[in-house]
């Protein structure tokens, strides 16, 4: 299972872009990458998941490299309701994987 | 789609008593569900895999005659801690994934459940 690093923390103002760089030199070739969200007393909530290059819905970007080692989540003009644990993850999209949480990204914003 | 419904959402046990929690896959069918715990500001932490019509499969250190699991249809699995202890207290969180495992949007979790032993 890859592994996975990520700041432990970041603080952001409210209308800011927030980036969330992650981590995972052992990402194996079926291996998507897939973010979550964790809002304090709830489950982990699915935000966007991509394999190569970008992909963008309408909570997210993200920005993954030709060599896929690493992966950016992009928040575009966060508000006070994006504070959140967040966590990237790298997963198979087939199959029953166990999925490795690692330390995830607590995220404040501030007015 | 995909939701997954966990109950009760908090619970307070007496010490020596047995909890049981409940994750249901409310629109889809799920032959795999996992038990995650997670204590105030760490991360989750699997506990184990269910699967249905079989015994569960735990993480190392995880006490599988305290935490029996059953996965009896496709739609339900159970979590009960038994003889819980204070050190039991936690957040329990399970997640699952349709059907043959085939998914674009990630595993879907349950709200979780807060567990409180006094």
């Amino acid at each position: 299972l890859a592994k996975t690093t990520q700041p432990i923390s970041m603080d952001s103002y409210e209308g800011q872009e927030v980036n969330i760089t992650c981590s995972h030199n052992n990402i194996a070739t079926n291996d998507y990458i897939t973010w979550y969200q964790q809002f304090p007393s709830q489950g982990p909530r699915f935000i966007i998941q991509g394999y190569k290059t970008k992909v963008t819905n309408e909570v997210a970007s993200l920005f993954i490299p030709a060599d896929r080692k690493s992966s950016t989540l992009s928040l575009p003009r966060v508000s006070l309701s994006d504070t959140a644990v967040y966590y990237c993850l790298v997963e198979g999209n087939t199959g029953f994987q166990k999925l490795v949480f690692g330390t995830g990204t607590r995220l404040l914003v501030s007015p | 789609g995909a939701v997954v419904s966990q109950h009760p959402s908090r619970v307070i046990c007496k010490s020596g008593t047995s909890v049981k929690i409940e994750c249901r896959s409310l629109d889809f069918q799920a032959t795999t569900m996992f038990w995650y715990r997670q204590f105030p500001k760490q991360s989750l932490m699997l506990m184990a895999t269910s699967n249905e019509g079989s015994k569960a499969t735990y993480e190392q250190g995880v006490e599988k005659d305290k935490f029996l699991i059953n996965h009896a249809s496709l739609t339900l699995s159970t979590l009960t801690v038994t003889s819980a202890h204070p050190e039991d207290s936690s957040f329990y969180i399970c997640s699952a994934i349709p059907g043959q495992g085939a998914r674009r949007f990630g595993y879907t979790f349950g709200s979780g459940t807060r567990l409180t032993v006094v």
